[in-house]
């Protein structure tokens, strides 16, 4: 599966859009674009996912370039809650989630 | 209406000492995973098991031992225990090869 590339922390005032971006320009054809989030102290929960299209769901949109070589998690109205450790990553369907890093999002009041 | 549940939550024991973590998911999910997450909070898959069979084990010590009695639960037992062991540890489960994950709580093993 290909590698995705995020910044490693990010702020969001409470009430604004969070974009939390990330690269991953050797994704191949049949790869997803997954995106998931760890609050603190409990299990990553799965928000979204996508191939090619722009993807929306009651928790977040999923914007992918063009050229599927990056994409963006819009969190359309940051609250606190939205805290958390926000994890991209690249694969293809069936094979393993292998975690990276992520972003360490704070929402700030 | 716990989706995926862990037991214990915590876990304190001694080295040398053996012990277990269930889990059970009432999803009706046909693959179940277990998940480390070290002190650097690096989650890294250990398991997978896929309608009862072991589908992946990605270099685990043999210490470890997944053991599923049926579909819905996949059990992780521990031999001979490392400080080395000390993570949080998630089970998880998903319904079809490009769905999402649903994860469990976690249990929290220390080993002194």
């Amino acid at each position: 599966d290909a590698k995705t590339t995020q910044p490693p922390s990010m702020d969001c005032a409470e009430g604004r859009a969070a974009n939390l971006p990330c690269n991953h320009s050797t994704i191949s054809g049949n790869e997803y674009v997954y995106w998931y989030r760890q609050i603190h102290s409990q299990g990553p929960q799965y928000i979204i996912h996508g191939l090619k299209n722009n993807e929306t769901n009651e928790m977040a949109s999923l914007i992918i370039t063009e050229d599927r070589k990056s994409s963006t998690l819009i969190l359309p109205h940051a609250t606190l809650r939205d805290t958390a450790v926000y994890y991209c990553i690249v694969r293809v369907a069936g094979n393993q989630f292998y975690f990276g890093t992520g972003t360490s999002l704070t929402v700030i009041p | 209406d716990t989706a995926v549940s862990q037991t214990p939550k915590y876990l304190v024991t001694q080295m040398g000492n053996d012990k277990s973590i269930k889990c059970e998911q009432n999803l009706g999910h046909d693959t179940m995973y277990w998940y480390k997450q070290d002190s650097k909070k690096f989650l890294k898959i250990m398991f997978s098991y896929n309608n009862k069979e072991l589908i992946i084990n990605e270099t685990v010590p043999n210490r470890f031992s997944p053991k599923s009695p049926d579909k819905a639960h996949l059990n992780l037992h521990i031999n001979s225990l490392e400080l080395g062991d000390s993570a949080v540890y998630f089970c998880a489960s998903s319904q079809a090869e490009w769905y999402g994950y649903t994860f469990g709580s976690g249990t929290r093993l220390t080993v002194v």
